[in-house]
């Protein structure tokens, strides 16, 4: 099983600031990379995948990058409706895993 | 426009077995995709427990393999999902999802384990 982990846990942004989160897998996962928001009592939401391809009407201040084993998620200026919980997964390999999760909180 | 929606009990009792139906609309299964159940207990992460093909190919998360069995009916256009054996340990929200990578989700159902 492949294991993915996020970094960091927990980030405290200021509204209008970048926020820049990490995703690491144990083992290579080509582009076969996702990221989800999670917002309090809602499914999660698609924003990446590929590693670095929009969802359909995902703004363009949400982006990824990198390949392999190491990615990263960026927000290039947070919004009010952008704190949430973010989610990487792979789907190179089954079973698929996620991270566990970072929270993006209001500073 | 794409839909999922999950159906089943909201309260299962130990040792019994939970099953779930997602219902998809705006889509057809047979027309392809993997389509796959994920879940979450109550304040932690996501878990994803399986995929299926419209073919009937599935793939299980180690971890739950022994305990469960998704099928799919196209003439319905609806999966399904049971797991045997349950314990409070299965207590969470249900997700029903489109592809290797969620596209679309249903709005989940809370499932919970108690006598």
């Amino acid at each position: 099983e492949i294991v993915m982990t996020q970094s960091p846990a927990t980030l405290s942004v200021s509204p209008g600031e970048r926020a820049t989160l990490s995703c690491r897998a144990s083992q290579s996962v080509s582009s076969d990379l996702a990221w989800y928001q999670q917002r309090p009592g809602q499914a999660p939401r698609l924003l990446i995948y590929s590693a670095s391809t929009r969802a359909t009407g995902i703004p363009a201040r949400f982006s990824g990058s990198g390949s392999g084993t190491e990615f990263t998620f960026t927000i290039s200026s947070l919004q009010s409706e952008d704190f949430a919980v973010y989610y990487c997964q792979q789907y190179n390999n089954w079973p698929r895993t996620f991270g566990q999760g970072t929270k993006v909180e209001i500073k | 426009q794409v839909q999922l929606q999950e159906s089943g009990p909201g309260l299962v009792k130990p040792s019994e077995t939970l099953s779930l139906t997602c219902t998809v609309s705006g889509y057809s299964i047979s027309s392809g995709y993997y389509w796959g159940w994920i879940r979450q207990p109550p304040g932690k992460g996501l878990e994803w427990i399986g995929s299926l093909f419209h073919t009937g190919s599935t793939y299980y998360n180690p971890s739950l393999k022994s305990r469960v069995t998704m099928s799919v009916d196209t003439s319905r256009n609806q999966f399904s999902l049971k797991v045997a054996s349950v314990t409070a340990a299965d207590t969470a929200m249900y997700y029903c999802a489109r592809g290797s990578f969620a596209d679309y989700w249903g709005q989940g159902t809370l499932v919970t384990v108690s006598s």
